[in-house]
């Protein structure tokens, strides 16, 4: 089946620091994939669609300065999070599904990146 | 836009008993449902979907959801609960609050205990 790496599953940096993770679909090619952000003990929130050779589509309230994205190949997306502040620190969960399996298809996550500004 | 409700924050179960996990939604349009579990520190795994079709629909590790058009629900249920069950679920549906058509909008999670 479809797999979503993401890198690096934990990062611990201190305030003021760029961070960037990436994310990367395996075995398939994905034109769209999308960045989420998880709370403790809460939902995930979508934070932008992450679109290969073009600008990403950023949610409401979501600071496109602050949490920058590039989508540079078919395979790779990045989340780069900008001079990191202690509010930052979250669960970023990438996801992207396989057009090639047709438009009803999935979702497949990765399994996260920790992050925690001190 | 696009809503999904987890009325409850937990679920126990004792092990071998049937299980259900409720989600509603709220969207304009044709709903596309979907079930995620997710184990501590990891991404999510992928359940079940309804796109279209038949109201029962039958996903991996023997869970299945059954659709309601009139009460707007999307039920999560397995007939004989396992230890192994115990995880956070996810319903989702696809559609973001921004608009965006693809993004899922999530339900708050449902912390299921299976009990032994």
């Amino acid at each position: 089946g479809a797999v979503v790496s993401q890198h690096p599953s934990r990062v611990i940096c201190k305030s003021g620091t760029s961070v960037k993770i990436e994310c990367r679909s395996l075995d398939f090619q994905a034109t769209t994939m999308f960045w989420y952000r998880q709370f403790p003990k809460q939902s995930l929130m979508l934070m932008a669609t992450s679109n290969e050779g073009s600008k990403a589509t950023y949610e409401q309230g979501v600071e496109k300065d602050k949490f920058l994205i590039n989508h540079a190949s078919l395979t790779l997306s990045t989340l780069t999070v900008t001079s990191a502040h202690p509010e930052d620190s979250s669960f970023y969960i990438c996801s992207a599904r396989d057009p090639g399996r047709g438009w009803n298809q999935p979702q497949h996550f990765g399994d996260g990146t920790r992050l925690s500004i001190l | 836009a696009q809503s999904v409700a987890q009325p409850e924050d937990q679920v126990n179960v004792a092990e071998g008993n049937p299980l259900t996990v409720k989600c509603t939604y709220s969207v304009s349009g044709n709903p596309y449902l979907f079930w995620y579990v997710q184990y501590p520190n990891r991404g999510l795994q992928f359940l079940l979907k309804y796109i279209t079709g038949d109201n029962l629909v039958k996903g991996s590790y023997g869970f299945e959801a059954e659709f309601n058009k009139s009460q707007t629900s999307f039920h999560l249920k397995k007939p004989s609960a396992l230890v192994s069950d115990s995880a956070l679920y996810f319903c989702a549906v696809r559609g973001s609050t921004g608009g965006g058509a693809d993004g899922l909008t999530f339900g708050k999670g449902t912390h299921l205990i299976i009990q032994p």
